[in-house]
């Protein structure tokens, strides 16, 4: 079945410890989007991919980065996690940026920072 | 900014019964979508349900219906005939329309505990 795949679903790193998050889709969607979910928040987006522009959330830190090597992957790369980014990351595709465009949301990866 | 408040973090249900959970958004646009998002324990999060603001019939889905008021900000989601698989977190989130896309603006979820 075509959907969001998230590995690994459980990450465990270390404070300042580089640590990267993988995202793929087999929707062939040109957007993809990586969301913050602390417990009990609401999901918050970081930034998105409309194919290969990248597009930053005003607030998001600059410890956050991501990349797209090509339509079905995305990484999100945290350089130096504090215990504050201890989160649940979610990943998200779209055909497109249309109001009408659903997202899809893959299962998440949970972040804890020792 | 916009802003969405769900005041319920957690609400329970009896299986077979309805219940109703609440949302209420703030903003200055007129041309917008809201929605409603399941998300099961320890799965993904999908779309229940949306509704188009120009929109005055309220959407449904199976069981799934929506009260939109817009003059009010309300957006509530009524769940009929309760199942023991519609236990999840339930957010509901807000999207304007932009040309260049615009950002869906989560709220902090009501917690849906349905008993058996």
């Amino acid at each position: 079945d075509a959907m969001v795949i998230q590995n690994p679903r459980y990450q465990v790193t270390q404070f300042g410890k580089p640590v990267t998050l993988s995202c793929s889709q087999t929707l062939n969607h040109n957007v993809m989007y990586w969301y913050q979910q602390k417990s009990s928040q609401a999901p918050k987006l970081l930034f998105h991919y409309y194919d290969k522009d990248f597009n930053n959330e005003a607030d998001t830190p600059d410890n956050f980065q991501s990349r797209r090597p090509n339509t079905s992957f995305c990484f999100l790369d945290i350089r130096s996690p504090g215990l504050g980014d201890a989160a649940m990351y979610l990943c998200a595709t779209s055909p497109g940026r249309f109001i009408t465009d659903t997202q899809y949301f893959g299962p998440g990866t949970r972040l804890t920072v020792l | 900014a916009q802003t969405v408040t769900q005041s319920q973090p957690e609400m329970s249900v009896q299986e077979a019964e309805t219940v109703t959970l609440s949302c209420t958004y703030d903003t200055s646009e007129s041309d917008y979508y809201l929605f409603w998002y399941k998300q099961p324990p320890s799965r993904q999060m999908i779309l229940v349900i949306r509704q188009e603001a120009y929109k005055q019939q309220n959407a449904t889905e199976n069981r799934f219906s929506v009260n939109f008021q817009k003059a009010a900000k309300s957006f509530s989601l009524k769940i009929s005939d309760s199942q023991l698989g519609d236990a999840a977190m339930y957010f509901c989130a807000y999207r304007r329309r932009e040309t260049s896309g615009s950002r869906l603006t989560f709220g902090e979820g009501t917690q849906l505990t349905v008993n058996p």
